[in-house]
C-alpha cells in the first residue's frame, strides 16, 4: 500500500529558530514530491521536487529530495509567527491520472 | 481570476439527507479532484477526474458520487449522509502533465448530525 509519512506531527518553536520537517514515502510509480502550506483554509503550493539532491529555495524556506532514502526535508530558517501552519507533503504518481497521496501533515507553531 | 470555487462554505445535515457540494474552476484544468480532511490528518482522495466524462475512485470513495459533464464543474454528491462524513472537503484542480501543482478551493465544512 502506498504510504506518505511526515514527522514530527507537531512542533512548537520560538521566533528565530530553524526547523526541519521530514517526509518519507513508500510508493510505486513515484513521479514527484510536493510541499504545501495550509494556514486557515486551503493548502497553497510551496515546492515541487522531481530530481534527487537538487535543493529548491524560496527565501527562508528550502527543500531537498533524496530518492535513494525515499524522503524529503523542508527547512525553515529564522522562523516567524507567520510560518505557523500545517505543512503537507504529497507524492504524485507516475500514471496517466497523476493523482497525489498526502501525508498527515506537520503542525508548526511559532511563538513570539 | 476566480480559480477554484467551492460552495457552500458551511453545511449542516441530518443523518440520511443527501446533498451536493459544488466545485467549479475557470483555469481550463483537465484534472479535478475531491479530498476530505479530518482533524489531525492530511488530505484523503475521494474521487478524481482527468477530463469531461471520465471519473475514478480515490482512497475513500464509499458514500460519495461524482460526475464530470463539463471541464469546469466537478460536483460531489453525498447520497445518504452519515456522521462519519463530518469533515472539511476540498476541491482541487491542475493541468494534466508533468510538474503541475494543485490549486485548491477554500473548502466546505460539513457537519452531519
Amino acid at each position: 500500500e502506498d504510504k506518505v509519512v511526515q514527522s514530527p506531527l507537531s512542533l512548537v518553536v520560538h521566533e528565530g529558530d530553524t526547523v526541519t520537517l521530514n517526509c518519507s514515502y513508500e510508493v510505486t510509480n513515484f513521479r514527484s514530491l510536493l510541499w504545501y502550506k495550509q494556514e486557515k483554509k486551503a493548502p497553497t503550493f510551496l515546492f515541487m521536487l522531481t530530481s534527487s539532491g537538487i535543493e529548491k529555495k524560496s527565501g527562508r524556506l528550502s527543500s531537498i529530495l533524496d530518492k535513494k532514502e525515499l524522503s524529503s526535508i523542508l527547512n525553515i530558517t529564522a522562523t516567524q509567527t507567520g510560518d505557523s501552519a500545517i505543512y503537507l507533503c504529497a507524492v504524485e504518481f507516475n500514471t496517466n491520472a497523476g493523482k497525489s497521496t498526502f501525508g498527515d501533515g506537520t503542525t508548526l507553531t511559532v511563538k513570539p | 481570476n476566480a480559480g477554484v470555487t467551492q460552495t457552500p462554505k458551511f453545511q449542516v445535515l441530518k443523518t440520511g439527507q443527501s446533498m451536493t457540494l459544488q466545485c467549479a474552476q475557470d483555469m481550463n484544468h483537465e484534472y479535478m479532484s475531491w479530498y476530505r480532511q479530518d482533524p489531525g490528518m492530511g488530505l484523503r482522495l475521494i474521487h478524481y477526474s482527468v477530463g469531461a466524462g471520465i471519473t475514478d475512485q480515490g482512497e475513500v470513495p464509499n458514500g460519495y458520487n461524482v460526475s464530470r459533464s463539463t471541464t469546469e464543474d466537478f460536483p460531489l454528491r453525498l447520497l445518504s449522509a452519515a456522521p462519519s462524513q463530518t469533515s472539511v472537503y476540498f476541491c482541487a484542480s491542475r493541468r494534466q502533465g508533468l510538474r503541475e501543482k494543485l490549486f485548491f478551493g477554500s473548502g466546505t465544512q460539513l457537519s452531519v448530525l
